[in-house]
């Protein structure tokens, strides 16, 4: 069945380290990707997202790669920061489809 | 500006009781989704307006969850004689344009306990 899934459940980086979250994806019908951040007692927040016609997508020290060869899709964050600590979930929709499908989340966890 | 609020944030209840969740999107946002997130994992969809158009239940687990939006805005989910494996964070999102398309924001969620 489609499963959007995520490689490492915790990833533990030293402050101003750069990181690395990543997903898989099985339906290469999908077209539309997002990653969200998810502290502790809040809702997900939107962090970037990335339409399958890129390959990468910039933001403000976030960068999502995306490769529909492989169906894979990456999240890096650079000078990771103790304020960046929290569960990351990327997401998936294509066309035609209401509903995001989530995977279950990397925590990451910045160490001082 | 205002983002989505959800009411109550928590909320405890005895199985078979019934229980309301309310959300508010963002103002002028056509589309509306919820959530279920159980406890360290990802967010199953539950149900999904957009506009006027009949809603998209097909994520709701079972006939005791029912939803409805009032005007096009203000949303409540409703569980019936709930269970404790309903016992979840219920998570309401909004969006502005077309359904699965646009970037959907979250509200802070509710969290119900079936004791």
């Amino acid at each position: 069945g489609e499963s959007v899934g995520l490689h490492l459940p915790t990833l533990s980086v030293q402050e101003g380290d750069n990181s690395i979250i990543n997903c898989a994806y099985s339906n290469s019908a999908s077209d539309y990707f997002i990653w969200y951040k998810q502290e502790s007692g809040k809702g997900p927040q939107f962090i970037i997202d990335i339409r399958s016609n890129m390959d990468k997508r910039q933001g403000q020290r976030v960068t999502v790669l995306l490769n529909k060869t492989v169906k894979h899709l990456s999240l890096q964050i650079a000078a990771t920061q103790p304020g960046d600590s929290a569960v990351y979930f990327c997401a998936e929709n294509r066309t035609g489809r209401r509903a995001l499908t989530f995977g279950s989340g990397t925590r990451l966890q910045v160490q001082p | 500006g205002a983002g989505v609020s959800q009411s109550p944030s928590n909320k405890v209840t005895e199985k078979g009781k019934d229980v309301e969740l309310r959300c508010d999107p963002i103002s002028g946002h056509t589309a509306l989704y919820w959530y279920r997130q159980s406890l360290g994992q990802g967010l199953e969809f539950l149900i999904y307006f957009q506009g006027n158009s009949a809603p998209d239940k097909s994520g709701l687990p079972s006939d005791r969850f029912s939803a409805e939006r009032t005007g096009g805005s203000v949303s409540t989910l409703t569980i019936q004689r709930t269970q404790q494996e309903d016992s979840a964070v219920y998570l309401c999102a909004s969006s502005p344009g077309v359904a699965g398309r646009d970037t959907q924001y979250f509200g802070p969620g509710t969290r119900l306990t079936v004791l």
